[in-house]
């Protein structure tokens, strides 16, 4: 069965924290991605990763870091938390594509961030 | 640019009742066409996905999704609603090829939540 797991499901920081989010699956898939969920605005990409220690900004990577240094993890950090950024968080991952195939994105249950 | 609308934000329905979700898309290309789910508190979970072929499309928990390329839509429906279909319901749009990387997200409208009502 498909994983994606987020270490941490509910976090509390204080505005001005590095903030360290967590993804990892066990599907072998290329691609890792980090989205950000907000009522009435859906899912945004933050940054996704299709390969180790590649990396792309997505819609909205202001604020945001990433690291992918093995295939399996992948990493959302926030610098310097602000209270702007209290959020859902959701890491996915999918196969890489050559071509015409639409493989699935599959998500992890999401890390609810709060920062006070 | 892609972009995917969802029109309603609510949907209710009476259990028992037939359902619709509705969204649009607009994409370069021929579109790949994907619904997932989201209960509370929850990641979101695959329901069904339109790549090329047949334009109705069967899904999990017997939903199914009709590709209307004239209209560009992709309505999500099932004939016969239960309560524990209430969820939040995401319909999810990408190019079939891509010549960047920036084009291998996939791209989301805002949800619509949708009630079954007992």
């Amino acid at each position: 069965d498909v994983k994606v797991t987020q270490s941490s499901r509910y976090l509390v920081k204080r505005t001005g924290e590095k903030v360290f989010l967590e993804c990892v699956q066990d599907m072998d898939h290329e691609n890792m991605f980090w989205y950000r969920q907000d009522p009435g605005l859906g899912l945004r990409l933050i940054y996704f990763s299709y390969d180790v220690k590649m990396k792309e900004k997505g819609d909205i990577p202001e604020g945001y870091s990433v690291s992918r240094e093995k295939k399996e993890r992948f990493s959302l950090i926030l610098e310097s938390a602000s209270t702007n950024q209290t959020s859902m968080y959701l890491c996915a991952s999918s196969l890489f594509e050559q071509g015409a195939r639409g493989n699935t994105i599959y998500f992890g249950e999401g890390s609810w961030l709060t920062v006070v | 640019a892609q972009s995917v609308a969802q029109p309603e934000d609510q949907v209710n329905v009476a259990e028992g009742n037939p359902l619709t979700v509705k969204c649009t898309y607009s994409v370069s290309g021929n579109p790949y066409l994907f619904w997932y789910v989201q209960y509370p508190n929850r990641g979101l979970q695959f329901l069904l996905k339109y790549i090329t072929g047949d334009n109705l499309v069967k899904g999990s928990y017997g939903f199914e999704a009709e590709f209307n390329k004239s209209q560009t839509s992709f309505h999500l429906k099932k004939p016969s609603a239960l309560v524990s279909d209430s969820a939040l319901y995401f319909c999810a749009v990408r190019p079939e090829v891509f010549s960047s990387g920036s084009a291998r997200q996939l791209t989301f409208g805002s949800g619509t939540q949708l009630t079954v009502l007992p």
